[in-house]
């Protein structure tokens, strides 16, 4: 089975533009949550949706937005780039909608995106 | 609210040896305590999840942790790495109840294996 996927993997970006980053979770898992990866730190928590709704957001501008299709799959916006929005972009799935027992968390291999 | 906090950003170690990361956490609430391991341009893969039960936990690739409650504390050993264990290390809390499936990280470790 395929893992969690993500596109683009790799892409440059100036300042004051937009960007639309891609995920499509595990076959089966309705859970999507985001995190941004600065280099050099953990990653940290944007949104997560659930069966199409959203369940949690970080400590994000609203320049960060996302949604969640019917197949589950999800996108993330940002608007208005700035240099600090060069990261990692991670994309993570699981089956159920939080971290409770024997509800793993996969992530994928995440996009770059590098803001000039 | 919710922290981790790995007290090494680098572990150079030499090939064959033991290693520890240390991981340790603050939360008012209870929680479930993950290792995820980063390879160079790749995403992060589970090392191991602490969820309930017993407190030593073993995880894929050799790795353990051991939960240690009163201490907050969530370290991560192996007892004889590769050089293949050359990667970032990732210590995440999640919240133990409710809905919630956000993951608080640390800052990452640095394991360095040196032939």
């Amino acid at each position: 089975d395929a893992g969690v996927t993500q596109s683009p993997t790799h892409l440059i970006k100036t300042r004051g533009q937009q960007v639309t980053l891609r995920c499509s979770p595990i076959s089966g898992h309705k859970s999507v949550s985001w995190y941004q990866q600065v280099l050099g730190q953990g990653p940290q928590f944007i949104f997560q949706y659930y069966e199409k709704e959203e369940r949690g957001r970080g400590n994000f501008p609203d320049r960060f937005s996302a949604r969640q299709f019917p197949n589950y799959s999800s996108e993330l916006n940002v608007n208005a780039l700035l240099l600090g929005d060069s990261a990692l972009y991670l994309c993570a799935s699981s089956s159920k909608e939080g971290t409770i027992s024997g509800n793993t968390i996969y992530f994928g291999e995440g996009s770059w995106l590098t803001v000039v | 609210a919710q922290s981790v906090t790995q007290l090494d950003s680098q572990v150079p170690v030499f090939e064959e040896a033991p290693v520890e990361l240390r991981c340790n956490y603050s939360s008012s609430v209870s929680v479930y305590l993950f290792w995820y391991v980063q390879y160079p341009n790749q995403g992060l893969q589970l090392l191991l999840k602490y969820l309930s039960g017993s407190t030593l936990v073993k995880g894929i690739n050799g790795f353990e942790a051991e939960f240690n409650k009163s201490q907050t504390s969530f370290h991560l050993r192996k007892p004889s790495v590769h050089i293949s264990d050359t990667a970032e290390y990732f210590c995440a809390v999640g919240k133990g109840s409710g809905n919630t499936g956000k993951l608080i990280f640390g800052q990452g470790t640095t394991l360095q294996v040196k032939p």
